[in-house]
């Protein structure tokens, strides 16, 4: 399967500041790769899906101008959490779907805590 | 809507004993399911789907459409099956996942 990796792994920011997060696919190329949130003792939501050369789609109530979505190359997808609040604070997943698009390897994950 | 749902937070059971985690689906169309685990400190994979009717780990569940079930059992739960189970939901022509709320199975010594 595929392995994916994030970066950093943890990241503590002021608020009001812009905190950029990598997920890499580091052995398959992905035309997608899916963005989750989840928050403590809670499952994991979809936020937007991430397309290779075209804009992301955002779930309803994801504000797309708040969590800017780029994925520039099939191996990277990076997502910005712009003037992060402390509501922002969580734990930010990624995904990159296998071939057949029915497993999907997640990222290990990346807290991040707005002070 | 689609929905998943998983009744139980926590799930404490003696090693040895059965378990079964629950899951339902709210989904008019034609549902694939997913079991995904994870385990302390990492990250989440994927034990088993209902399309491969397989057993992993001991683990096996069955899609019930009349019951829009896809509950998770194993007949002898082990220390090592501690982790947090989530029941996954994929639409038809869809990548997307929606998961259930997670369940935290404990196994006693």
């Amino acid at each position: 399967g595929a392995v994916v990796s994030q970066h950093p792994s943890r990241v503590i920011c002021k608020s009001g500041t812009s905190v950029k997060i990598e997920c890499r696919s580091l052995d398959f190329q992905a035309t997608t790769m899916f963005w989750y949130r989840q928050f403590p003792k809670q499952s994991l939501m979809l936020m937007a899906t991430s397309n290779e050369g075209s804009k992301a789609t955002y779930e309803q109530g994801v504000e797309k101008d708040k969590f800017l979505i780029n994925h520039a190359s099939l191996t990277l997808s990076t997502l910005t959490v712009t003037s992060a609040h402390p509501e922002d604070s969580s734990f930010y997943i990624c995904s990159v779907p296998g071939l057949a698009y029915n497993e999907q390897f997640f990222g290990p994950g990346t807290r991040l805590t707005v002070l | 809507a689609q929905r998943v749902t998983q009744p139980e937070k926590l799930l404490s059971v003696f090693k040895g004993a059965p378990v079964e985690l629950k899951c339902n689906y709210s989904y008019s169309g034609s549902p694939e399911l997913f079991w995904y685990v994870q385990y302390s400190r990492q990250r989440l994979q994927l034990l088993l789907r209902h399309i491969s009717r397989e057993s992993i780990k001991g683990f096996t569940a069955d899609l019930n459409k009349g019951e829009t079930s896809f509950h998770l059992k194993k007949p002898f739960a082990q220390e090592e099956d501690s982790a947090m189970y989530y029941c996954a939901l994929r639409m038809d022509s869809s990548y997307k996942l929606i998961f259930g709320s997670g369940t935290r199975l404990l196994v006693r010594p």
